[in-house]
């Protein structure tokens, strides 16, 4: 059965511009979480998505937005990109949060903002 | 702010068990502990977790104290691919939300 797939892997892209990564689950799963990680900071909450709602939103800046569509895929958007977003962004996904389910994350896409 | 704490580093020989603990004082009724381990540049791998019993898979064992405040994830024969940051996280009740420390960084020596 397939994993949590994440694309693109990598991308680069300039100052001011905005991005949108998308997060396939595993067939099943309902709930889509996102997280950022970078040297300084370490693995981040980002945000939780469960049937199409948010559920949870991390600290993060308003430029940080994300959605769930109703096949449960989901996809995040930064705009206004700045050279800290420069961040391996994971997606993780399980059947349902807060039940004590597996939560599988993705390799993850890495956007290096120049 | 993580809830657990862990070492910062560990060292193990190759083929022994390697125990890696954490501590989760804070921990309540309807939270679980979860194990992941990340190797560099990939996403985190999962491993284990439980609740209050002790719970093993192929990968690993996990140990939690009878009063649920600490816990021992037990690789039982440490590889060279095992080397890896092991990450010990405390769920907050009714979330997927995983709020990360620095985990253990730990090194399966040859």
């Amino acid at each position: 059965k397939a994993g949590v797939t994440q694309t693109p892997r990598y991308l680069i892209k300039t100052r001011g511009q905005q991005v949108t990564l998308s997060c396939s689950p595993i067939s099943g799963h309902r709930s889509v979480s996102w997280y950022q990680q970078t040297p300084g900071q370490g693995l981040q909450f980002l945000f939780e998505y469960f049937s199409e709602t948010q559920r949870n939103k991390g600290n993060f800046p308003g430029r940080f937005s994300g959605r769930q569509f109703s096949n449960s895929r989901s996809e995040m958007n930064v705009s206004t990109l700045e050279l800290g977003d420069s961040a391996l962004y994971l997606c993780a996904s399980s059947l349902s949060p807060g039940a004590g389910n597996t939560i599988y994350f993705g390799e993850g896409s890495w956007l290096t903002v120049v | 702010d993580a809830k657990t704490t862990q070492p910062p580093s560990m060292d193990c020989a190759e083929g022994r068990a390697a125990n890696l603990p954490c501590n989760h004082s804070t921990i309540s009724g309807n939270e679980y502990v979860y194990w992941y381990r990340q190797i560099h540049s990939q996403g985190p791998q999962y491993i284990i977790h439980g609740l209050k019993n002790n719970e093993t898979n192929e990968m690993a064992s996990l140990i939690i104290t009878e009063d649920r405040k600490s816990s021992t994830l037990i690789l039982p024969h440490a590889t060279l691919r095992d080397t890896a940051v092991y990450y010990c996280i405390q769920t907050q009740g009714g979330s997927e939300k995983l709020v990360f420390g620095k985990g253990t960084k730990l090194t399966v020596n040859p």
